[in-house]
């Protein structure tokens, strides 16, 4: 059964800080993996996509690498920012499978 | 990056009526949409998927009699929530996948439907 889990549901830093956030996922023949961002009464924005072939990708202070093997996905916010406060949301694409299975997301709060 | 528009970003209708959200592509073409439904503090739940020129997917214990969609061209699709109810009131946003590349997929606003 295709699962995608995301944990903590919430996190609260100081601002400044580096933080990591988590994702796994049963089976690893996975087709790609997303990271998005989602603000309060908004729609979503994609952060990073990882491809199955790859094994990480970056975007400014943000970091996504993947781990099939293990079912793991991390994104790294560095120096986090009150503007970073958001609810992250993982999703995975399997192969064969032509959808998005989303986790129940990580709500981050950045405190100034 | 890729731009998904929907429209209207909010609507209040009467219970019984019927309500048509529109989902853009605007600068991409998107062989594949989706349409999916969120409440309140929870994750996405995807209601249905669509191809251009065919009928919907939908997904198990979605009334597809209720939640029409159709997905005309490459870059516009319609979820058209009929005989409205409150309980169908929700957050709905609608998804694009683009025809080459990666396949990234983007995502609308979404709409903010409430039914009274």
């Amino acid at each position: 059964k295709q699962e995608v889990t995301q944990i903590p549901a919430a996190l609260s830093v100081p601002e400044g800080e580096n933080l990591v956030l988590n994702c796994s996922f049963t089976d690893s023949a996975i087709y790609n993996l997303q990271w998005f961002r989602q603000d309060p009464g908004k729609g979503l924005t994609s952060l990073l996509l990882i491809q199955s072939s790859q094994r990480e990708q970056t975007s400014g202070r943000l970091n996504a690498s993947l781990d099939k093997s293990s079912g793991r996905s991390t994104l790294y916010i560095a120096a986090s920012q009150p503007g970073d406060s958001a609810t992250y949301l993982c999703a995975v694409r399997w192969r064969n499978f032509n959808k998005f299975y989303f986790g129940s997301g990580t709500k981050l709060n950045v405190k100034p | 990056g890729a731009v998904v528009s929907q429209h209207p970003s909010r609507v209040i209708c009467k219970s019984g009526t019927s309500v048509k959200i529109e989902c853009r592509s605007l600068d991409f073409q998107a062989t594949t949409m989706f349409w999916y439904r969120q409440f309140p503090k929870q994750s996405l739940m995807l209601m249905a998927t669509s191809n251009e020129g065919s009928k919907a997917t939908y997904e198990q214990g979605v009334e597809k009699d209720k939640f029409l969609i159709n997905h005309a061209s490459l870059t516009l699709s319609t979820l058209t929530v009929t005989s409205a109810h409150p309980e169908d009131s929700s957050f709905y946003i609608c998804s694009a996948r683009g025809t080459s590349g990666y396949y990234e997929q983007y995502f609308g606003p979404g709409t903010r439907l409430t039914v009274t």
